[in-house]
């Protein structure tokens, strides 16, 4: 089957602490994006990556970062010094990045805070 | 910067009525647009993506329009079943191709 996974489904984290987000896909997309979701706001946008080894911080990077290394990955850590990281995130991918491509989700992973 | 506003921000309605969603953007330099539908506790299910040349796509029962220029975009959803009860979530593609900024979505209820 293709499509996007998440892991894990949801996170629990204490202060002061660091975690990692997956994301995988076996879709051949270029671009992969991460969007963290909150009770009442529209989805927002975290960080973005457009191609293998590129990425670049979208509306809220301060406190997360990401890597690329693989084409099929794109992994978030949400750092100590994000000062309300509890949410839930949702990891999209799209062909490319052009007026055409449709951007295809994941399922989620809420991270809570203790 | 971009805003996406969403009207209404809930909807009930009985089951078999035609309905109509809104969305509004501030600036019309846009890729795309996109709508989506999410199941609580769910990611995003893609519906329909109108480019930015186009002025409407359909899926079925949905079908949505878009008019850059005034920056409005409708969808509209025929003969509603218990099943689309969910949130639709409206987002645009700036010009720059840097993620989507999404309005805070239309909570929808269809009673049986």
């Amino acid at each position: 089957d293709g499509g996007i996974t998440q892991s894990p489904k949801y996170l629990f984290r204490k202060e002061g602490q660091n975690v990692t987000l997956s994301c995988e896909q076996n879709l051949n997309h270029d671009a992969m994006y991460w969007y963290r979701q909150d009770p009442g706001q529209g989805l927002r946008l975290i960080y973005y990556s457009q191609i293998v080894n590129d990425f670049q911080k979208g509306d809220i990077a301060e406190g997360y970062s990401v890597s690329r290394e693989k084409k099929e990955s794109f992994p978030l850590t949400v750092t100590s010094a994000q000062k309300n990281p509890t949410a839930f995130y949702l990891c999209a991918s799209s062909i490319g990045a052009g007026g055409a491509d449709t951007q295809y989700f994941g399922p989620g992973t809420r991270l809570t805070v203790l | 910067k971009q805003e996406v506003t969403q009207i209404p921000a809930a909807l009930s309605v009985p089951e078999g009525e035609n309905l109509v969603l809104n969305c509004s953007f501030t600036d019309s330099a846009i890729y795309n647009l996109q709508w989506f539908r999410q199941d609580p506790g769910k990611g995003l299910t893609s519906l329909l993506l109108i480019q930015s040349s186009q002025r409407e796509q359909t899926s079925g029962r949905l079908n949505a329009s878009l008019d850059k220029s005034s920056g409005r975009s409708t969808l509209y959803i025929a003969a509603s079943q218990p099943g689309d009860s969910a949130t639709y979530l409206c987002a645009v593609m700036g010009g720059g191709a840097d993620g989507l900024t999404f309005g805070k979505g239309t909570h929808l209820i269809i009673q049986p």
